[in-house]
């Protein structure tokens, strides 16, 4: 599979542990996204980078959420001190610049118990 | 501010009949309008998009700038047009791919 992978599936973590989510893109996309989806809702966006720059971040993304893309390959989407209400499914897309086809992961679900 | 709604959570159909999913914005500027599908047990995929006004699996759109819609349509509905849909909305044409998304419709379509 060539698509955007992301790991892992899933994640059951207790409140007030650090969490880590990786994302791969498709090889030659620049563009990176994280978006948040819950239950009943379409997906909400977080934060999004052009190649190792992280151009634009929501409002959504409080202090304990930080993302990177070191090399401007992977991502890492890092969620500190957890809360219940962060339980949701986090997808990443990328996509080869602006005004192009998102490519979407499968998702990284996420429950804080 | 840019939103994005779809007054139907749930939408059943049967075969062989026509579906219309709808789909309504609201955005000062000129958007650029997009359905995405997802399949079950399936990652979310590009439908369409307004911009290429291509029938994709026999689906089109239509951006009607004056009621801020862009319902999804399909004449004759198949079992596999079966999955959750969303619309979404990207506000910038020259600088986007932020897209803002609906909360979806689940289109049933039965046998």
């Amino acid at each position: 599979d060539t698509g955007v992978s992301q790991n892992p599936r899933h994640k059951i973590t207790k409140r007030g542990q650090n969490v880590t989510f990786r994302c791969d893109p498709i090889s030659e996309h620049n563009r990176l996204y994280w978006y948040r989806q819950t239950l009943g809702q379409g997906p909400e966006f977080l934060t999004y980078f052009q190649n190792e720059a992280q151009l634009e971040k929501s409002r959504l993304l409080s202090d304990r959420f930080s993302a990177e893309r070191p090399k401007g390959s992977f991502s890492t989407l890092e969620i500190q001190r957890t809360e219940q209400g962060d339980s949701a499914m986090y997808l990443c897309a990328s996509s080869h610049g602006p005004n192009t086809e998102a490519f979407f992961g499968q998702g990284t679900r996420l429950t804080v118990v | 501010a840019q939103r994005v709604t779809q007054p139907e959570k749930l939408l059943s159909v049967f075969k062989g009949a026509p579906v219309e999913l709808k789909c309504n914005y609201s955005y000062s500027g000129s958007p650029e309008l997009f359905w995405y599908v997802q399949y079950s047990r399936q990652r979310l995929q590009l439908l369409l998009r307004h911009i290429s006004r291509e029938s994709i699996k026999g689906f089109t759109a239509d951006l009607n700038k004056g009621e801020t819609s862009f319902h999804l349509k399909k004449p004759f509905a198949q079992e596999e047009d079966s999955a959750m849909y969303y619309c979404a909305l990207s506000p910038a044409a020259v600088t986007g791919n932020q897209f803002y998304f609906g909360t979806g419709t689940s289109l049933t379509v039965i046998p």
